[in-house]
């Protein structure tokens, strides 16, 4: 079963700062998508960005970037220039290319707790 | 356009009690998913329905069930309330298996 692994549960940056924020994954696909989603207090759960599997090229959303290391099995999530409004939970996400038996199923991470100190 | 909706916000509800949340998807999408999310952890799925058919059900217990409408709006049951059953319940929907899931704001359950 694929597994989504955030070994940090909480970090903060000064605003304006850049932070970044780790994930590991295990799986034995080798088509895939991942993805950051941020969950404010408002529980809203926004997609922050998403990682083809089988693209070399890191992807980039404005102030978001990710290092993507698929022989490491590893995705970073990088903001630059934190705002406050960047304060939220941070969760990264899996998903296979293919379905399982027929569903499409995100496979969560406990998330990250970010605080932005103004 | 308006987003994934659900109702209700919050519910309050004892052990043993019996359960329905309420999803309308986005316009036009088919797909409707429902994840848990207890305090502290990440989303867990619990179903998946693509064109009013279940399509995927995570490791939860039968006391979970839905259905999904012909306008692709759907309802989570749950039966007999454990304390356990307290969480954040989320539904997404996409336009197709394949594609992207848009999360709702989610129903706050709380069992006492």
């Amino acid at each position: 079963a694929q597994t989504v692994t955030q070994s940090q549960p909480e970090m903060s940056v000064q605003e304006a700062e850049t932070v970044t924020l780790s994930c590991t994954y295990d799986t034995s696909e080798s088509d895939y998508y991942l993805f950051w989603y941020k969950q404010p207090p408002s529980r809203q759960m926004i997609l922050v960005i998403r990682q083809e599997a089988y693209k070399q090229q890191n992807a980039t959303e404005n102030r978001f970037s990710v290092n993507f290391q698929k022989a490491a099995k590893s995705f970073s999530l990088k903001i630059s220039d934190s705002q406050l409004g960047d304060a939220a939970m941070y969760f990264c996400a899996y998903r296979r290319q293919k379905l399982i038996q027929g569903a499409q199923k995100l496979v969560f991470g406990q998330g990250t707790r970010l605080t932005i100190n103004p | 356009d308006a987003g994934v909706t659900q109702s209700p916000t919050h519910l309050i509800k004892t052990r043993g009690q019996q359960v329905t949340l309420r999803c309308s998807p986005i316009s036009g999408h088919k797909s409707v998913s429902w994840y848990q999310q207890v305090l502290g952890q990440g989303p867990q799925f619990i179903f998946q329905y693509y064109e009013k058919e279940e399509r995927g059900r995570g490791n939860f217990p039968d006391r979970f069930s839905a259905r999904q409408f012909p306008n692709y709006s759907s309802e989570l049951n749950v039966n007999a309330l454990l304390l356990g059953d307290s969480a954040l319940y989320l539904c997404a929907s996409s336009s197709t298996l394949y594609n992207e899931q848009f999360f709702g704001p989610g129903t706050r359950l709380t069992v006492l």
